[in-house]
């Protein structure tokens, strides 16, 4: 079946501007992870989607992170006023059930903010 | 606090010559671990999952071991399709459902 599938696979924008990744999960799995993967850096958590509970917010780095998921399915992480740090992969994750089950990634998407 | 290390950083085998992969963990309690295979320019690929100490998982030339500090990634007779980053994490109990992952083992496998 089709995996967890990230737009766009990569993404060029200037220092300052606002920009969107998006995230299809796989279909029927119903909690939804983000990660950043910095160069060498490992994988850093973002934050958490299961259902309809509040998402875990706790791995987001600045108020500039933000993430939405519509509908219990398709996810949109937001940065706002991008920054060079920012620069890195963002990987998106989603898993059958929550609770330590494992975790399929998206092929992710590069931010290069220039 | 929760914490991955793994080791060695990046390992060089010839085709053929076994080794295995080390990931130390500190966690206040293991939900689970899960080892992962990464590729240059993709995401994370599921490997294995280990829940309790002695444990063991296997795939083709892959074998994963846990204990309560520690998990093995052994490969044997690796071939040169084997390399890549190989990648492990923990769920912990106090940590919501986020994963905690170490800084990966580059590995590359030799003609």
């Amino acid at each position: 079946g089709a995996g967890v599938s990230q737009s766009p696979s990569n993404k060029v924008t200037e220092k300052g501007k606002d920009v969107e990744l998006r995230c299809d999960p796989i279909s029927g799995h119903t909690a939804l992870y983000w990660y950043r993967q910095s160069l060498g850096q490992g994988l850093e958590f973002l934050i958490y989607f299961q259902g309809n509970s509040a998402p875990d917010k706790s791995g987001l780095p600045s108020d500039r992170f933000s993430a939405e998921r519509t509908g219990g399915s398709v996810s949109t992480l937001t940065i706002q006023r991008t920054q060079q740090e920012d620069s890195a992969v963002y990987l998106c994750a989603s898993s059958l059930r929550e609770g330590g089950y494992e975790q399929y990634f998206g092929p992710g998407t590069r931010l290069t903010v220039t | 606090e929760d914490q991955v290390t793994q080791s060695p950083e990046a390992l060089r085998l010839q085709e053929g010559e076994s080794s295995s992969l080390n990931c130390s963990y500190t966690v206040s309690g293991l939900r689970g671990l899960f080892w992962y295979r990464q590729d240059p320019g993709k995401g994370p690929e599921f490997l294995f999952t280990l829940y309790s100490a002695g444990e063991e998982k296997e795939k083709e030339r892959l074998k994963a071991t846990l204990t309560k500090k520690e998990s093995f990634l052994h490969i044997t007779a690796p071939k040169p399709e084997d390399s890549a980053t190989y990648l492990c994490a923990v769920a912990p109990y106090n940590a919501g459902n986020m994963l905690t992952f170490g800084g990966g083992t580059r590995l590359m496998v030799k003609p």
